[in-house]
């Protein structure tokens, strides 16, 4: 069973750090292209980053460039996002995904989400 | 950017009734359209991806249509575990991008 777990959401003061990790089982993590979608209160989903199977490849979208970095441990079986200059703007539930093995750019199974709350 | 727009926002449906949701886009996507089902404090559910295909495990009362910049998803006869609320994603163009999701709620 395909099973995707984020962590490290919490509390931050505007202009803050997080790291957020994701840790995949049931599926052969380097084999696929992931991503991290969010949901900021009371809003749809949106994309935020994606990675490819060996981190070569990362894009982002053009909100959080210069201040999100997205890796991954295959090693691990792990995903990361680091998120540096919050804004109250990129308070949100983060959700980890898979691509779809053939098609990167929808999502195939997702994890339940990690809070995120910018606020001094 | 690719804008997604989704109607109704909200849409209530009797159990057993059919509910069709509309999805357009800014520009056409072809048939490169995912449709997701999502629930308060629940992982979101792939539905169905190109526009009409089921996603694995997805039963038969969700069917997909349209191509270009319209899209339709429709419940053939809603059940208790049906009401959620649905988005819809493009993956035609960079950025991906989502609509504002149309809550389908009990009547």
């Amino acid at each position: 069973e395909v099973q995707l777990v984020e962590s490290g959401g919490g509390l931050v003061q505007p202009g803050g750090s997080l790291r957020l990790s994701c840790a995949a089982s049931g599926f052969t993590f380097s084999s696929y292209w992931m991503s991290w979608v969010r949901q900021a209160p009371g809003k749809g989903l949106e994309w935020v980053a994606n990675i490819k199977q060996d981190g070569s490849e990362k894009y982002y979208v053009d909100s959080v460039k210069g201040r999100f970095t997205i890796s991954r441990d295959n090693a691990k079986n792990s995903l990361y996002l680091q998120m540096n200059s919050l804004r109250a703007e990129d308070a949100a539930v983060y959700y980890c995904a898979r691509n779809y093995v053939t098609t990167i750019g929808m999502f195939d199974y997702w994890g339940q989400g990690t809070l995120v709350t910018v606020s001094s | 950017e690719i804008v997604m727009t989704q109607s109704p926002a909200t849409l209530s449906v009797s159990p057993g009734e059919r509910a069709t949701l509309s999805c357009r886009a800014s520009q056409s996507v072809s048939s490169n359209l995912a449709w997701y089902q999502h629930k308060p404090g629940q992982a979101p559910r792939l539905l169905i991806y190109g526009a009409s295909t089921r996603a694995t495990g997805i039963p038969a009362r969700f069917s997909g249509s349209g191509s270009g910049t319209e899209f339709t998803l429709t419940i053939s006869s809603l059940q208790s575990e049906d009401f959620a609320v649905y988005y819809c994603q493009q993956y035609n163009n960079w950025p991906l991008t989502f609509g504002g999701g149309t809550k389908v709620e009990i009547k």
